[in-house]
């Protein structure tokens, strides 16, 4: 299976470090989103790249977010200084340019 | 800008009654839509989506949902349920091919034997 996956799946982390996850989208996908889900929440959009570029990024992305793509192949998403807010899960998706998006299994951050 | 709201927070249900899990959006332009599930600490899985056509769209797993653009609602809908449908479904929507998916708060479904 060549599906979106993502890097670690759990990370516990104290307030105040700095964390970085990764996602693989699926091979020859140009596009790649980034969204955070809060426990009873629906996943909300943060940023999407097309290849290497990021086209748009929400106002939830504090300056302390941020993400790169730079082959145009898997993408990272750091936070600096974590705060106990940005616990949540993290998740991948990738598509071809089209309106499926593949999401990955997603990244649990809990910060204590 | 685009809203999506699901009205049901919670729906339990028997083992092989229907069920229908009801979404709501607001947009000022046309718009595509989408159902997705997501089991117990998974990514979330395509159900099914609406992009043109006949506004009853088939989707996996026996799911069925019907576009009502009169009333801005994309309700989702299965004729009997299984345990294994128990999980949580979230309704989403964009408004152009390759954009940011804009999600409601979801429906837990809860099946009961």
């Amino acid at each position: 299976d060549t599906g979106v996956s993502q890097d670690p799946r759990h990370k516990i982390t104290k307030r105040g470090q700095n964390v970085t996850f990764r996602c693989d989208p699926i091979s020859e996908h140009n596009r790649l989103y980034w969204y955070r889900q809060t426990l009873g929440q629906g996943p909300e959009f943060l940023t999407y790249f097309q290849n290497e570029a990021q086209l748009e990024k929400s106002r939830l992305l504090s300056d302390r977010f941020s993400a790169e793509r730079p082959k145009g192949s898997f993408s990272t998403l750091e936070i600096q200084r974590t705060e106990q807010g940005d616990s949540a899960m993290y998740l991948c998706a990738s598509s071809l340019e089209g309106l499926e998006q593949y999401f990955g299994p997603g990244t649990r951050l809990t910060v204590t | 800008a685009q809203s999506v709201t699901q009205l049901d927070s919670q729906v339990p249900v028997f083992e092989e009654a229907p069920v229908e899990l009801r979404c709501n959006y607001s947009s000022s332009v046309s718009v595509y839509l989408f159902w997705y599930v997501q089991y117990p600490n998974q990514g979330l899985q395509l159900l099914l989506k609406y992009l043109s056509g006949s506004t009853l769209v088939k989707g996996i797993n026996g799911f069925e949902a019907e576009f009502n653009k009169s009333q801005t609602s994309f309700h989702l809908r299965k004729p009997s349920v299984h345990i294994s449908d128990t999980a949580e479904y979230f309704c989403a929507v964009t408004r152009a091919a390759g954009n940011k998916l804009t999600f409601g708060g979801g429906t837990r479904v809860l099946v009961k034997p």
